[in-house]
């Protein structure tokens, strides 16, 4: 199973300032993957697939790099409405579609 | 436009059952496989499994076999997650999600999510 493992655990950034988020994989997944985020009691919303691809109605300040075993989700200047739960997935192997463990992104 | 709906929260004793239902609207229910995705109470997500909604074939992740059944009726365009001998740990927020399909036919992640459903276990 691959494991995915994200950092840091939480991340504290002001409002219009850059975050840089991380997610590792334990095997190479390919582009086969994607970023998610989750506001308090709401179901998560997918953000990126691919790597890189933007969703439907996700805003250009989100973008998406890399490949293989190391991602990056890097948000450009946070807007209060981004302050939330990120968590990566892969979807190369499976199953299990495996999840990392999020990283709580609050404002500093 | 795309529409996953599920049941209400649920309260049951340990060792009842509940079925959780997933009912989509908006597209073909049977183009799409829906997979399953539980996080309890200020965790993370794990993904417990998929169902094919053309065949009706599930796959469960590990730890998600023998009390968890997922199930369809297409007529209805409804999924469903049936768990028995409910333990308290099994309390948590049970998701439906759509498995993505992008425009070049490749797989693209969970695209909709349902708004989920608590189910919580307590004697």
């Amino acid at each position: 199973e691959i494991v995915m493992t994200q950092s840091p655990a939480t991340l504290s950034v002001s409002p219009g300032e850059r975050a840089t988020l991380s997610c590792r994989a334990s095997q190479s997944v390919s582009s086969n993957l994607a970023w998610y985020q989750q506001k308090p009691g709401q179901a998560p919303r997918l953000l990126i697939y691919g790597a890189s691809t933007r969703a439907t109605g996700i805003p250009a300040r989100f973008s998406g790099s890399g490949s293989g075993t190391e991602f990056t989700l890097t948000i450009s200047s946070l807007q209060s409405e981004d302050f939330a739960v990120y968590y990566c997935q892969q979807y190369n192997n499976w199953p299990p579609n495996t999840f990392g463990q999020g990283t709580k992104l609050e404002i500093k | 436009q795309v529409q996953l709906v599920q049941s209400g929260s649920e309260l049951k004793k340990p060792g009842a059952s509940v079925k959780v239902s997933c009912k989509a609207s908006g597209y073909t229910f049977t183009s799409y496989a829906m997979n399953w995705v539980r996080q309890a109470p200020g965790q993370g997500l794990e993904w417990m499994g998929w169902i094919n909604t053309n065949t009706g074939n599930p796959t469960y992740a590990q730890g998600f076999t023998g009390r968890f059944v997922f199930s369809l009726d297409t007529s209805v365009s409804t999924a469903y997650l049936q768990i028995s001998s409910l333990k308290a740990e099994d309390t948590a927020v049970y998701y439906c999600a759509r498995d993505g399909v992008a425009a070049a036919g490749t797989i693209m992640g969970f695209d909709y999510w349902g708004q989920g459903t608590l189910v919580t276990v307590s004697s």
